[in-house]
């Protein structure tokens, strides 16, 4: 089965430029979430939804930043305008209430960076 | 202060040596503890959950503390492939999201 999809990868932008990350979770799976990483504050989750629909998006830095979930198979996240402090790795991670809620899977990560 | 504090290391440490590592959560109405852990520039990977009664998984111990609000991880006859950040992760209360500590991060040397 394969895991949690993320792309791209890595992306390089200006600062104002908008910014969006894709994530496709675990087939199956009924909880998304997005996480930010950096070396100041660790992982912090910014956002989780089950079956598609937002739980809690407290964790959303400022209005910039927006979620989405069309669908079961896809989310993304887009920064609008983008800023330096931006700069993190974007964690997707989907977990499925019969496997476990808390068994989290975690996909490769967005490494952005604003300039 | 922070709701799971961990000691960020770096712990460095011969093969085969055994190291622990602690961590504190703040919120005492969280349920359930585990421990993940992260490859160098790669995603967090669940490691073990963390029972009250203990458990241990190989080489690797879990301990929880309700009490004290502290819960460990103890490694073993530590491998190179050991080498990672670990990360203390805790649910706090009723909320299904998880809450993870800035980590530890382990070296172990030939």
């Amino acid at each position: 089965d394969a895991g949690v999809i993320q792309s791209p990868r890595h992306e390089v932008t200006e600062m104002g430029q908008e910014v969006t990350l894709r994530c496709k979770p675990i087939s199956g799976h009924d909880y998304l979430f997005w996480y930010r990483q950096t070396m100041m504050r660790g992982l912090e989750l910014l956002i989780y939804f089950n079956n598609n629909v937002p739980i809690d998006d407290s964790g959303m830095p400022e209005d910039r930043f927006s979620a989405k979930m069309p669908n079961a198979s896809f989310s993304t996240l887009k920064i609008q305008p983008s800023e330096p402090r931006d700069s993190a790795v974007y964690f997707c991670a989907s977990s499925s209430r019969d496997r476990g809620l808390y068994e989290q899977y975690f996909g490769p990560g967005t490494r952005l960076t604003v300039t | 202060r922070k709701e799971v504090e961990q000691d960020p290391g770096p712990f460095n440490v011969p093969e085969g040596a055994t190291v622990a590592f602690n961590c504190t959560y703040s919120n005492s109405a969280s349920q359930s503890f585990f421990w993940y852990r992260q490859d160098c520039r790669k995603e967090p990977k669940l490691l073990m959950s963390v029972y009250s009664s203990g458990n241990e998984d190989g080489r690797f111990t879990a301990q929880l503390n309700r009490a004290s609000q502290y819960i460990s991880l103890l490694i073993r006859d530590s491998k190179l492939s050991d080498s990672a950040t670990y990360l203390c992760v805790v649910t706090p209360g009723s909320a299904r999201q998880l809450t993870f500590g800035s980590g530890t991060q382990l070296t172990v040397l030939p």
